[in-house]
């Protein structure tokens, strides 16, 4: 089955400052690459995605990178702001298929 | 719309009793998963369900996890008898088949479950 490593486990980065998330994947055939972040106390909430057909994806201050033949994809947050901090989950699916596999997590500390 | 509904949100019980943790998903979604979080094992799919039944159940640890939905609106898992180590958050979520977002999980509340 799909394997998704995830790195760094905790992150600190001072406020206005970028942070970047990394997860590799094993199984080829997953298509579809979800990031959730979640805050204290709450369940994860998905913030974006991406599909393997697009390279990258933006949204605001967040972006998502997806290389393909190298089986791994990142998380970027620009300009960050101390809501930013949360743990933040990266995911593999294959697009038909509902089940997600769950990277371990990554702690992020927006330090003022 | 409420959002998913997870209850109780927290409960502590002793070794050896049955716990039986609840779940509505949100109202037109016709998927169903139960996940466990621990900080050793991250977040584990534990079972999922499409129109309420189950589709794989890979991740239930053991015989003692048990999970039902009798309707779509409804769902339960339950642990007899409990053991200290199934200390976790418990976590719902819910999809619904049309996008995009595709496959977008809507994750519950959590409940905090502590076998002492």
């Amino acid at each position: 089955g799909e394997n998704v490593e995830q790195h760094p486990s905790t992150l600190s980065v001072q406020e206005g400052d970028s942070a970047v998330i990394k997860c590799t994947y094993s199984d080829s055939a997953s298509n579809y690459f979800p990031w959730y972040k979640q805050e204290l106390g709450k369940g994860p909430q998905l913030i974006i995605d991406i599909r393997s057909n697009v390279g990258e994806k933006k949204d605001q201050r967040i972006a998502v990178t997806l290389n393909k033949t190298a089986k791994h994809f990142s998380l970027h947050i620009t300009e960050t702001q101390p809501e930013d901090s949360a743990v933040y989950f990266c995911a593999a699916s294959n697009f038909g298929n509902e089940k997600l596999t769950f990277g371990t997590g990554t702690r992020l500390t927006i330090i003022p | 719309d409420a959002g998913v509904i997870q209850s109780p949100r927290h409960e502590v019980t002793e070794m050896g009793q049955e716990v039986t943790l609840r779940c509505k998903p949100i109202s037109g979604h016709n998927s169903l998963f139960w996940y466990r979080q621990t900080m050793m094992r991250g977040l584990e799919l534990l079972i999922y369900f499409n129109n309420n039944v189950p589709i794989d159940d890979s991740g239930m640890p053991e015989d003692r996890f048990s999970a039902k939905m009798p309707n779509a609106s409804f769902s339960t898992l339950k642990i007899q008898p409990s053991e200290p180590r199934d200390s976790a958050v418990y976590f719902c979520a819910s999809s619904s088949p049309t996008g995009p977002p595709y496959n977008e999980q809507f994750f519950g509340p959590g409940t905090r479950l502590t076998v002492l």
